[in-house]
């Protein structure tokens, strides 16, 4: 079946690199995703990548996919107290019915 | 400009009392979705509309009842409402599902408390 696993929290310093790791099952994905879920409010799409795509970067975030260990990873760069967050990975699998699997979401903590 | 919003943002009601939330978008999207998220943050879909027909229907009790009146509203309502349905709500949208790239734009959420 489908699923999408990442670890539950990460905890960095303020300036320093996060990276926030994701494994899902269906090699049939055709879209990676990173969501960003702040305090009280709803998830954000942070940035994407297609499944024939190794990288793909945008400002400080940086989403690498290794598509045959089905991994995926978002690195922030310069990780500042504004990216503490939730961070969901989700996938769109090709034969999905139309869902959109979420994983259970990364905590980020920045400590200044 | 309100991309995706839902009405009310925080409900708190009885055991058994039956409810509804609401949601709309003004993204022209053909496709709305219905998801909970529990204590633990995990996201799960619940339904999903697209141009006013129903696409997605995971398994949740049949006390809660989608309502799709144009593509650009999906409510829910909810009967007999359970301690259990203690959540909170998103709604979101996406222009057409299963095609292509599909970002979905969520709601602000609906924090619902059942005493």
């Amino acid at each position: 079946g489908e699923d999408v696993e990442q670890s539950l929290f990460l905890s960095v310093r303020e300036g320093d690199s996060s990276v926030i790791n994701c494994t899902y099952t269906d090699s049939s994905s055709t879209y990676l995703y990173w969501y960003k879920q702040e305090p009280g409010a709803g998830l954000q799409l942070l940035t994407y990548i297609f499944s024939n795509m190794d990288m793909k970067q945008d400002q400080r975030l940086t989403v690498l996919l290794n598509k045959k260990d089905k991994h995926l990873s978002l690195r922030i760069a310069d990780t500042q107290t504004g990216d503490s967050a939730i961070y969901f990975c989700a996938e769109t699998p090709f034969d999905g019915g139309f869902k959109t699997i979420f994983g259970a979401g990364t905590r980020l903590f920045v400590k200044a | 400009d309100t991309a995706v919003s839902q009405t009310p943002k925080y409900l708190v009601t009885q055991m058994g009392n039956d409810k509804s939330i609401k949601c709309e978008q003004n993204l022209g999207h053909d496709t709305m979705y219905w998801y909970k998220q529990d204590s633990k943050k995990f996201l799960k879909i619940m339904f999903s509309y697209n141009n006013k027909e129903l696409i997605i229907n995971e398994t949740v009790p049949n006390r809660f009842s989608p309502k799709s009146p144009d593509k650009a509203h999906l409510n829910l309502h909810i009967n007999s409402l359970e301690l259990g349905d203690s959540a909170v709500y998103f709604c979101a949208s996406s222009e057409s599902p299963g095609e292509s790239q599909e970002t979905q734009y969520f709601g602000p959420g609906t924090r619902l408390l059942v005493l």
